[in-house]
């Protein structure tokens, strides 16, 4: 598809447990970044990648957190030994290069019980 | 700290007023501004974006104000449609870099 795809569109998980996250960005885009949005809130920023190394992780709340994107494309979120409060949509973004509009998917639904 | 805030969490207008929404922001060094759309279940959606360099920019429906003097950035509906109901927010780019930071929202209901 030519937008930004994100998978699963639901997980549902339980303390304690591993997850991962998928991004597709839109091709071509070298700039790709992670937020997490609570209900009512707006998206807050996670992470952001340029190419293939985190530029600014600076939005990660804890070491639980991590994200890669090995290849310059698709980036994977990892969420370690969830918690209740880690439930969240967590949206990823891309644009065609730095400083440029934002393009999201629909987000994944995070819920941890 | 900075902040991206917003004046009003709701806003009600009938079908083909227009609306304004309107943000602030704290960071003079923010260069970059964008406008997204959020309906329910979905991802932002991007509307409009301006630059410092410019203090108005025009849409489909749409234009943007940016007021650096007193950090303050608006976005106004032309002949607002139910289609519009959403959450509106403004996003800046902090210090000019490439970190987006989003406001709180604006809640639109068009009513008919």
């Amino acid at each position: 598809g030519a937008g930004v795809s994100q998978t699963p569109s639901n997980k549902v998980t339980e303390k304690g447990k591993y997850v991962e996250l998928r991004c597709d960005p839109i091709s071509g885009h070298t700039a790709l970044y992670w937020y997490r949005q609570s209900l009512g809130q707006g998206p807050e920023f996670l992470i952001y990648f340029q190419g293939t190394g985190a530029a600014d992780d600076s939005g990660l709340p804890n070491d639980r957190f991590f994200a890669v994107r090995p290849e310059g494309s698709v980036s994977t979120l990892k969420i370690q030994r969830t918690e209740r409060g880690d439930s969240a949509v967590y949206l990823c973004a891309s644009s065609l290069t730095e400083n440029e509009k934002l393009f999201f998917g629909s987000g994944t639904q995070l819920s941890v019980l | 700290g900075e902040s991206v805030g917003l004046h009003l969490p709701t806003l009600s207008v009938q079908e083909g007023d227009n609306s304004i929404i309107n943000c602030a922001y704290s960071n003079s060094a923010s260069d970059y501004f964008i406008w997204y759309k959020q309906e329910s279940g979905k991802g932002p959606q991007f509307i409009i974006d301006i630059r410092s360099n410019m203090d108005k920019r025009q849409g489909q429906r749409v234009t943007v104000l940016l007021n650096k003097t007193v950090k303050h950035l608006s976005l106004q509906i032309a002949a607002t449609q139910p289609g519009d109901s959403a959450v509106y927010f403004c996003a800046e780019n902090k210090d000019g870099g490439n970190q987006f930071y989003f406001g709180t929202g604006t809640s639109l209901t068009v009513i008919p």
